[in-house]
């Protein structure tokens, strides 16, 4: 079945240190990706999305993302983390051959930034 | 511009009671429409999503209806709540047959009690 894999539930990094969120998918082709945030209590942001082209995409806030389809991942990184990116971040996919948009979403992992 | 409304943002309800969460798009037509629940430490989980007018699709089986009376109106219901309803509930919308993201409102906080 088609899924998509956040295996770190919690990462907490300092401010200014650089950061890697990890996302892998489980699919026969290349889908839609996606990553969102979460600050508490509110809905999700989109921070970028890869559809085709060139496999490493920016985003807003300073976050990009590189799809490597021998690796089924697309992992999310910034340079340099603020204290303001404290939030809930998931990595999201759709597969365009079922017919529909709908996204399927991995667990989520929690970004804890420390001083 | 696109923007979706969600209501109410927080919610106490007995068990046993009704739900109605009520979500709408303003700046498109014909989106597809998503409920989705997020419970603590399992992300994300599809409940239903509708591609047009009375087109309900749901997920996983559930103590949930979901209702389309118009284009841009999505409506999730309970006649009887249960304690495991409990959850942040998300509506979103994304533009039928493009390559696009889904556009999340900002959730109803539901608790049963």
């Amino acid at each position: 079945a088609q899924s998509v894999t956040q295996p770190d539930i919690h990462i907490t990094v300092s401010e200014g240190a650089s950061l890697e969120l990890r996302c892998n998918y489980s699919y026969g082709a290349t889908p839609y990706l996606f990553w969102y945030v979460q600050s508490p209590g509110q809905g999700l942001q989109l921070l970028l999305k890869y559809f085709s082209g060139d496999t490493l995409v920016q985003g807003i806030k300073g976050f990009e993302a590189e799809f490597k389809r021998s690796q089924s991942s697309f992992n999310l990184r910034k340079p340099s983390v603020h204290w303001s990116d404290a939030a809930e971040y998931f990595c999201a996919v759709a597969f365009p051959n079922f017919g529909n948009e709908k996204l399927t979403f991995g667990t989520g992992t929690r970004l804890t930034i420390i001083p | 511009s696109q923007t979706i409304h969600q209501w109410p943002a927080t919610l106490v309800q007995p068990v046993g009671s009704p739900l109605s969460l009520e979500c709408t798009v303003e700046g498109t037509s014909n989106p597809n429409l998503y409920w989705y629940r997020q419970a603590a430490g399992r992300g994300l989980q599809l409940l239903f999503y509708s591609v047009g007018i009375g087109q309900i699709s749901s997920e996983v089986p559930q103590n949930l209806s979901a209702s389309r009376p118009q284009d841009r109106q999505f409506i999730l219901s309970s006649k009887k709540l249960l304690l495991s309803d409990s959850g942040f509930y998300l509506c979103a919308w994304s533009v039928r047959r493009q390559n696009t993201e889904a556009f999340f409102g900002q959730g109803t906080r539901l608790t049963v009690v």
